[in-house]
Order: structure tokens, then C-alpha cells, then sequence
């Protein structure tokens, strides 16, 4: 079963703008990851936040993370074309046998529009 | 270092027939999950393997199997194929060692009639 929701399901939006994408989620958590797809491939590595981490930056990304409110958004600053995909945040919560199990949300379209 | 890689890419199997997918981790990477994406269920994870043992197991039948050798790569196989069993099959790798990225690979869309 999918840990939790991502807000919007679908996004569209003009070139230049930002992207906003919310991810909720129900249990504890030890980081939570960012991923893309595009087109039913597979998925690419974005970024990862710690659960005792508030904000995280790589280039035009930047995400956010509450633990208290189990949410985190994934911000996309001046959009390109080429960021057209589906997004998907996934938490790995903390397993006593140091493994790793990642719980997906159902992903944010997005399309970006030159 | 090279990818996740898993082949084949693309399968069309019939019901009642088994299938054997391969997954080759990153260099030094001791932990292999996978994963199956639906439309309608979402991407949802199958099990994980770290040096030759299953670690986790989601919530699939048994007829979804695995195992991983001890040069880390992985294979998966679904025996008595359903129609339900059409999906994309993707593989991570990571460190396993907790708290690190899981780096998948493209795919195999498995498509059964």
C-alpha cells in the first residue's frame, strides 16, 4: 500500500515558472527521497532528506521537509521543458534490520510548457 | 561507475508461464530491491536482497520469488503468470548499509496475455 498522497496529481505550467509538489505520508520516517520518471522508464534519484533535516537544495531543486505536520514539497525553479515528468517522493522509514523498504506516493505529473 | 542495469528490457509471456528477470547493482552496491509499477496499484516493493539474503518482503504472493548471488547481482522470478502480473518491474540498488540512495534501473515491462 502506497505510504501516502502527493498534491497535485497533475500539474501544468509555462516555461520559467516554479513547481510546486507536496507529498504527505503516515509513518515515521528515516529520509524521504525524491524521484523522476519519464515515460514509464525508469526512475531517477533526485534527492534525499533526512528525517533531522528541515530544507535541502541540489541546483534548481529544493525540498522541504516537516516531520511534525509528515509532509515535504519539492520545489522546481524556473521549470524547463526537459522537467516534464512524473515525480514521486518515497520514505524509507527505519527498519530495525537496517534495511531499505521505499514506500511511493502516487506521483505529480508534470508538464511543463515551452 | 555504470548503472543499475536489467534485462531483458521488454517481455510478452502467457498466462501460466514463469518468468526470470536479472538486475545488475552499481559497483560495491551489497543491496538489490524491487519494485513493481501499475497504473492502477502504483509502484510497489516486491523484496530486497543484501549479501545473498532476503532482508524485506512487501506484500506479494509467493509466486513472486528472488534470490542474489554473491557478486550482488539479483534475479526475480514470477512463476504461473496472471494477467494482473503486466507491469514494469524496476530494480535499486544501494549501500544497504540504512540510510542512503537507492539508485533504480530502467525497467522491465513485462506484459502478459
Amino acid at each position: 500500500s502506497q505510504q501516502g498522497e502527493e498534491d497535485p496529481q497533475a500539474l501544468s505550467i509555462q516555461e520559467g515558472e516554479n513547481a510546486t509538489m507536496n507529498c504527505s505520508y503516515k509513518t515515521s520516517i528515516n529520509n524521504l527521497q525524491w524521484y523522476r520518471q519519464n515515460s514509464g522508464r525508469g526512475l531517477v534519484h533526485l534527492i534525499l532528506i533526512r528525517s533531522n533535516e528541515r530544507e535541502k537544495h541540489s541546483g534548481r531543486l529544493r525540498v522541504t521537509l516537516d516531520t511534525s505536520k509528515k509532509s515535504s514539497s519539492l520545489l522546481i525553479t524556473a521549470s524547463r521543458a526537459a522537467d516534464t515528468a512524473s515525480y514521486f517522493c518515497a520514505t524509507d522509514a527505519y527498519l530495525s534490520n537496517a534495511g531499505n523498504m521505499l514506500t511511493f506516493g502516487g506521483g505529480t505529473r508534470l508538464m511543463v510548457k515551452p | 561507475k555504470a548503472g543499475v542495469t536489467q534485462t531483458p528490457r521488454y517481455l510478452i509471456k502467457t498466462r501460466g508461464q514463469q518468468v526470470t528477470l536479472s538486475c545488475s547493482p552499481i559497483s560495491g552496491h551489497r543491496s538489490v530491491s524491487w519494485y513493481q509499477q501499475t497504473p492502477g496499484q502504483g509502484l510497489q516493493f516486491l523484496f530486497e536482497y543484501f549479501s545473498e539474503t532476503q532482508r524485506n518482503k512487501g506484500n506479494f504472493p509467493g509466486r513472486f520469488s528472488g534470490r542474489q548471488f554473491s557478486n550482488s547481482r539479483s534475479e526475480m522470478n514470477v512463476s504461473t503468470l496472471e494477467l494482473g502480473d503486466s507491469a514494469l518491474y524496476l530494480c535499486a540498488s544501494s549501500l544497504g548499509t540504512g540510510d542512503n540512495e537507492q539508485f533504480f534501473g530502467p525497467g522491465t515491462r513485462l506484459t502478459v496475455l
